[in-house]
């Protein structure tokens, strides 16, 4: 049974440019949500999608966007790249439900130069 | 907003010491608390959780008491093993209020067991 799947592993982007990132959630699971995690940092919640909607989201700026799709495979696109948006990018997937413990995938090394 | 603490690493210990990481946290309402593990190039992993007062989680010789008096949730292992070596995040979600799916994380301690 795979777990949260992440892909790329590693992306080097310029400034002011846009990257999209991809994740699919473990098998059962129908809610994703998204984390930043600044070197040395604790993640940062961005946003949660279920049923293809954005449910929640975070103190983050509107260049942050995502999408989930019917089969709960998610996007997260960021555009106009600045230096700080250099971090590991995170999927975490559920069952939606109070208890349902989250699912991390190892992550997306973002490297804005 | 909610937040959460941890003790500032990097923490070093040699092989079968006891571990404690101190963790508190600030929230509105009633939350659950977490403690991650995250190995070097790998994402989190739950590691043991707590949904409400006076609870204990406990797994792979880790534990950690949900103390509402103290806004408490540390870490601790009777003897730590080389392969505990990782970074360790406390963490609260507040399921009633904002999602199951929204964690607050600290910012990490760094442990290295050394042989």
């Amino acid at each position: 049974d795979a777990g949260v799947t992440q892909s790329p592993t590693h992306l080097i982007k310029t400034r002011g440019q846009q990257v999209t990132l991809r994740c699919s959630p473990k098998s059962g699971h129908d809610t994703v949500s998204w984390y930043q995690q600044a070197l040395g940092q604790g993640p940062q919640f961005i946003f949660q999608y279920y049923e293809e909607e954005e449910r929640q989201r975070g103190n983050f700026p509107d260049r942050f966007s995502g999408h989930q799709f019917p089969n709960y495979s998610s996007e997260l696109n960021v555009n106009a790249l600045l230096l700080g948006d250099s971090a590991l990018y995170l999927c975490a997937s559920a069952k939606q439900g109070l208890n349902s413990p989250l699912h991390f995938g190892n992550g997306t090394r973002l490297t804005v130069t | 907003g909610d937040s959460v603490t941890q003790m500032e690493g990097p923490v070093t210990l040699s092989e079968e010491a006891f571990l404690t990481i101190n963790c508190t946290y600030t929230a509105t309402g009633y939350p659950s608390l977490f403690w991650y593990v995250q190995y070097p190039g790998e994402g989190l992993q739950l590691l043991l959780k707590a949904t409400k007062a006076d609870d204990k989680g406990s797994n792979k010789g880790f534990e950690a008491t949900y103390r509402k008096e103290t806004t408490s949730f540390h870490l601790e292992k009777g003897s730590v093993q080389v392969s505990d070596s990782a970074v360790y995040f406390c963490a609260l979600s507040d399921a009633i209020i904002q999602g199951a799916q929204k964690l607050v994380f600290g910012q990490g301690t760094r442990l290295t067991i050394n042989p």
